[in-house]
């Protein structure tokens, strides 16, 4: 089952913050978030785990709601190099693979 | 993390022909993926391959069209049979690392004329 990303693409001036949401109608076991630049394979950027857990490095962060079943990503302060597709990614299980969604285009500009 | 080598980067082949893709890995991993990116699409996964046993393919992707091979726990290739336009795409491998998620080769973009 494929999750569901919102928004679809957010243009942003440097500095600002912005929120990407994943939400999935079946139980998540765990969530991926990638950045994807034009042209390259994606990156991975964080995995979270358990229901109600928040991770983050840098200005780059993420909370994951179990009981709800949707991850949030959370770009502050935004830089230029943010620029690019974002790509949730779920499984529903520890054996399952992992399905992705859509995507959030996201360009930031000076 | 682990890093992979893909190869060919990118081709331009003539419909009917067969093209394959190759990943290297630089550590034994138990499994690799490999996905299909259209054009500003998102990642599609076509199959798992395991090493010593068939491929497992999602609904929609079949063995005739994607054979796949495993031989060891470093390498594997995609095979994109009978090419039709509708195959041009960015083919990706990967391997998951766990806590440190997926490793993705640099792709295959495939162009079929």
């Amino acid at each position: 089952q494929q999750p569901v990303q919102s928004p679809q693409a957010v243009i942003l001036r440097e500095g600002e913050d912005a929120v990407i949401n994943c939400s999935s109608s079946k139980a998540l076991y765990s969530v991926h978030w990638y950045r994807q630049k034009h042209g390259e394979a994606p990156i991975f950027l964080m995995i979270l785990l358990k229901g109600g857990e928040q991770k983050g490095h840098d200005k780059i962060s993420a909370s994951f709601n179990e009981k709800k079943q949707q991850s949030s990503l959370y770009l502050t302060a935004s830089q230029l190099s943010y620029s690019g597709t974002y790509f949730c990614g779920s499984m529903n299980s520890g054996y399952s693979t992992l399905t992705f969604g859509k995507g959030t285009m996201l360009l930031v500009s000076p | 993390s682990a890093v992979i080598s893909q190869k060919p980067s990118r081709d331009i082949c003539q419909r009917g022909t067969s093209l394959t893709i190759q990943c290297q890995v630089d550590s034994q991993v138990t499994m690799m993926f490999w996905y299909r990116q259209q054009p500003g699409q998102s990642l599609t996964l076509i199959a798992t391959a395991n090493q010593g046993s068939e491929a497992t393919y999602e609904s929609g992707f079949v063995i005739d069209k994607f054979p796949i091979s495993r031989p060891n726990l470093t390498f594997s290739t995609l095979t994109v049979s009978n090419m039709s336009p509708e195959d041009s795409s960015i083919y990706l491998c990967s391997v998951d690392m766990g806590p440190n998620g997926y490793t993705f080769g640099s792709g295959t973009r495939l162009t079929v004329v």
